[in-house]
């Protein structure tokens, strides 16, 4: 298993760009997140996925959209790119089993400069 | 919502010896608590979590002990190695919640 796959992991954009941060889990998992990293601070939830086709936002989802269309897949896009979205990128992945919640993996981070 | 803060910022040590970081929570219906290590230019790797029917559980050098009423929650690291530098992060969620809360993250340098 590969667990969660971001891709790029590094990306210079220009101010009013546009780009999708790709996200791929292989372990069925039906949760999925996006969380941002700034210099310092702890993650910020950008949005969440509880299942193909259904999302929603979380704490700072201004600026950016999801879709949902698979188990697997779970791309963030950037809509006209602003130097405030220069952060580090992490997707997550996790399951219910039982009423408990399991196995929040995180991919390796896609690291985002808007210039 | 819930907050999560966690302290100390930094912390240093000396090979060998004990590191402890401490986690508040504010929800009281949180139930699980991961603690994350994070090396540098990585995403975050889940290295113990406890779940709020336990009090404390161990794995090898490292441990995390929960207090429901006080609503803290910390990690112990014995025996220090130079290779446990690094950035960890406490984090809060409960069940139907599925969010994970982090805290602001705890830079620990071990020294030689």
């Amino acid at each position: 298993n590969a667990g969660v796959t971001q891709t790029p992991k590094f990306r210079i954009l220009k101010i009013g760009q546009s780009m999708t941060l790709q996200c791929t889990q292989d372990m069925n998992h039906n949760y999925m997140y996006w969380y941002r990293q700034d210099p310092g601070m702890g993650l910020k939830l950008i949005y969440y996925s509880v299942g193909a086709g259904i999302t929603d936002k979380g704490e700072v989802p201004n600026g950016y959209n999801v879709s949902r269309s698979t188990t697997e897949d779970f791309p963030l896009r950037l809509e006209l790119a602003a130097p405030s979205q220069t952060s580090v990128y992490f997707c997550a992945s996790s399951y219910s089993q039982g009423g408990r919640d399991y196995g929040y993996t995180f991919g390796s981070g896609t690291r985002l400069t808007v210039v | 919502g819930e907050n999560v803060e966690q302290h100390p910022s930094t912390l240093s040590v000396q090979e060998g010896d004990s590191a402890v970081i401490k986690c508040t929570y504010s929800d009281s219906a949180s139930n699980y608590f991961p603690w994350y290590k994070q090396e540098l230019g990585k995403g975050p790797q889940l290295i113990i979590d406890i779940r709020s029917n336990v009090g404390e559980k161990k794995d090898q050098r490292i441990a995390v002990t929960l207090n429901k009423t006080a609503k803290h929650f910390s990690l112990h690291i014995t025996e220090t190695q130079p290779e446990d530098s690094a950035v960890y992060f406490c984090a809060a969620t409960y069940t139907g919640f599925q969010k994970l809360v982090f805290g602001t993250g705890t830079r620990l340098l071990v020294s030689p």
